[in-house]
């Protein structure tokens, strides 16, 4: 199985700053299978890009990936107030994928 | 508008059985994958169970399987994860999820909204 590593645990920023949230596959993952995730309490996840830098329908550009192999990268440029939550790495490589374990954004 | 609405959760014994169902609109049923993961209170996201577009092939992942068993009917827009042998680290939400593609191999672009699932005496 690929175990998904996710760092920091947690990130403490204000709005306007950038995030830069890691992850890193136990073992090579096309940057093509690889997906992030943004889940708010009590709501499910939601698709903010996939493959290896496709924002989902209606994602807004400050969202981007980058990245390859064992070390990804999720960043938003600027923070805005919608945007603290919890974020998912995902590899879709094998089947069923594996998760990360999640960044959770909070405001500092 | 994509929908997956997701029911038969429940309180169910150790050891009992559980039928969750999902029904899908708003989208070409039979040329999606569908997914079911499962996210425990407070914890992060498992990828259980696979099915693709046609039903032809079938996912598990090592914690369900042998116990859960996924199947769709493509006619009525449904998906049903039959789940036997429960123990109490099943309790978890229940999301039904569709994928970007036909195939396993797919980022996953639409959620329910989960059924919930209590495994306790």
């Amino acid at each position: 199985e690929i175990v998904m590593t996710q760092s920091p645990g947690t990130l403490s920023l204000s709005p306007g700053e950038r995030a830069t949230l890691s992850c890193r596959p136990s073992e090579t993952v096309s940057s093509g299978y690889v997906a992030w995730y943004q889940q708010k309490p009590g709501q499910p996840p939601r698709l903010l890009v996939y493959g290896a830098s496709s924002r989902a329908t209606g994602i807004p550009d400050r969202f981007s990936a980058s990245g390859s192999g064992t070390e990804l990268t999720l960043s938003i440029s600027r923070l805005e107030p919608e945007d603290f939550a919890v974020y998912y790495c995902h590899q879709y490589s094998t089947s069923p994928g594996t998760f990360g374990p999640g960044t959770k954004v909070e405001i500092k | 508008e994509v929908q997956l609405v997701a029911s038969g959760g429940g309180l169910v014994q150790p050891g009992g059985s559980l039928r969750l169902s999902c029904s899908a609109s708003g989208f070409i049923f039979s040329d999606f994958v569908i997914h079911w993961v499962r996210q425990a209170p407070g914890r992060g996201l498992e990828d259980i169970s696979i099915i693709t577009s046609n039903g032809g092939r079938t996912h598990y992942g090592d914690s369900v399987k042998g116990r859960f068993t996924i199947s769709r009917d493509n006619s009525k827009n449904t998906v049903v994860l039959q789940m036997s042998g429960l123990r109490s680290e099943d309790t978890a939400m229940y999301y039904c999820v569709k994928g970007k593609y036909p195939g396993s191999g797919s980022p996953l672009d639409h959620w329910g909204q989960g059924t919930l699932v209590t495994v306790s005496s």
